[in-house]
């Protein structure tokens, strides 16, 4: 069955950088495209940008442009999400999602990203 | 990007009532309009894709409709497990949108 396991949540200050992993398992990883959708606490989801699996394409949200990055691992059939210069907005779970036919059937469990001093 | 907009924000409905809630796209998404269901804590959950299709394994209960800007979702014969946050999201182009969110509540 397909899997998304997420790295562990973190904490970091203000101006730090953070690497958040998804490792799927259950398909073939370069069949799809790896999406990234944040949620603040108490707040709606948004989404963050994709990745190709099968060449490493992205396509950033602009809201994001510069200080988003993400990247694959095809070898480990796993995707990251690199996010810079942290602020306190940041504080959010981040799921990493599977798309298939335009959609998310699968979705890792989340990260706590915490920023704070 | 293309701007969704949900409503209500949140509704309140008893067992066994029926219930709909809009999603309005800015501007046309033919048919790339998603919804999931989203419980406390947990990650989303797909439960339509293509403005009407059931994933296997989410209850006939569910159904969506619509096409270019003006879609629904249909809950009937609400169960208490429904109580949750739905979001759509249109997937039409390369810039993803999420609506901002519907909260049901079961009296």
């Amino acid at each position: 069955q397909v899997q998304l396991v997420q790295s562990g949540d973190e904490v970091k200050k203000p101006g730090a950088s953070v690497r958040v992993s998804c490792k799927a398992s259950g398909y073939t990883f370069t069949n799809n495209d790896i999406h990234w959708v944040r949620q603040a606490p108490g707040q709606g989801l948004q989404w963050m940008g994709k990745i190709s699996g099968y060449n490493g394409d992205t396509i950033y949200a602009q809201k994001f442009q510069g200080r988003l990055s993400m990247t694959t691992d095809t070898s480990t059939t796993t995707a990251y999400m690199d996010l810079r210069s942290l602020r306190s907005d940041d504080t959010a779970v981040y799921y990493c999602a599977r798309s298939s036919n335009w959609n998310y059937g699968h979705w890792g469990q989340g990260t706590l990203i915490t920023v704070s001093s | 990007d293309i701007q969704m907009t949900q409503s209500p924000s949140s509704l309140s409905a008893s067992v066994g009532d029926t219930v709909t809630i809009t999603c309005r796209a800015s501007r046309t998404v033919s048919r790339h309009l998603n919804w999931y269901q989203q419980k406390p804590g947990k990650a989303p959950d797909l439960l339509i894709y293509a403005a009407s299709s059931l994933p296997s394994g989410v209850p006939s209960r569910f159904s969506g409709s619509g096409s270019g800007t003006d879609f629904t979702l249909t809950i009937s014969s609400l169960q208490p497990e429904d109580c949750a946050t739905y979001y759509c999201q249109q997937t039409f182009g390369d810039s993803i949108t999420f609506g901002q969110g519907t909260r049901l509540e079961i009296k």
